[in-house]
């Protein structure tokens, strides 16, 4: 079963550069699927960051639009977060998932959904 | 501030229902997911597709949709269901982008 992993530094100074990778094992990361980051800064609920597609195609949260960036290799079968210029505001859980979409018809209009069923275990980064 | 709002805390008798909702105008058109948060642990998928289950997670979890407002149904709340709950959809009919919900902290007395 496909499995995910957060990798990166758990410590980044201020004004520096977030980088976080995330390893795709048991299945390709080129499966027709998006694949997202979210965070959790402590104490607090649960942020969309943005995600990717195999394509390359990304979809950011307008609050980060301006440091983030999401990428993919292929290679690698994995997924990668650059968030720039971090600060204090920036210290947080981050989670890498897998992202499932669909529709139905229910009732007289179509409906659609989106859910995350497959996490990494998250990994820490203090801006400090 | 988040597009989908929840409840901030929402307590139950052990055994006994509770419904925990979330809000928003994106769910006219989009049914919310519903994941489950345990401190010092990753969230974990409970409901997709309006009332759809993972495998594992029990039938007691239950979820509908009416509206703007969906909702998640606890049939007989158990001790182990004490946790943060957190509705997952879309920020606005008008584009890609995804929001979070506020989360809702359910005791279980």
């Amino acid at each position: 079963q496909v499995q995910l992993q957060e990798s990166g530094p758990g410590l980044v100074r201020p004004s520096g550069t977030l980088s976080l990778t995330c390893v795709v094992s048991g299945g390709s990361i080129i499966s027709g699927v998006w694949w997202s980051w979210v965070r959790q800064p402590p104490g607090k609920g649960l942020e969309w960051i943005g995600e990717v597609y195999q394509s390359g195609s990304t979809n950011y949260n307008p609050s980060l639009k301006s440091r983030v960036t999401i990428s993919l290799d292929s290679s690698k079968n994995h997924f990668s977060l650059n968030l720039s210029s971090v600060t204090a505001a920036d210290t947080a859980i981050y989670y890498c998932a897998r992202e499932m979409k669909g529709s139905n018809y229910d009732g007289d209009q179509w409906y659609y959904y989106y859910y995350m069923d497959i996490w990494g275990k998250g990994t820490t980064v203090a801006v400090s | 501030s988040s597009e989908l709002t929840q409840d901030p805390a929402v307590s139950v008798a052990l055994g006994q229902t509770v419904r925990i909702t979330c809000q928003g105008d994106p769910l006219r058109s989009h049914y919310a997911t519903w994941y489950q948060q345990k401190p010092g642990q990753a969230p974990v998928l409970v409901i997709y597709a309006k009332n759809n289950r993972p495998s594992g997670i029990p039938d007691r979890f239950s979820g509908s949709s009416s509206g703007n407002t969906a909702s998640l149904t606890i049939s007989g709340a158990q001790a182990e269901d004490e946790a943060d709950y957190f509705c997952y959809s879309r920020n606005s009919s008008a584009n890609r982008l995804k929001v979070f919900g506020g989360g809702t902290k359910l005791t279980v007395l």
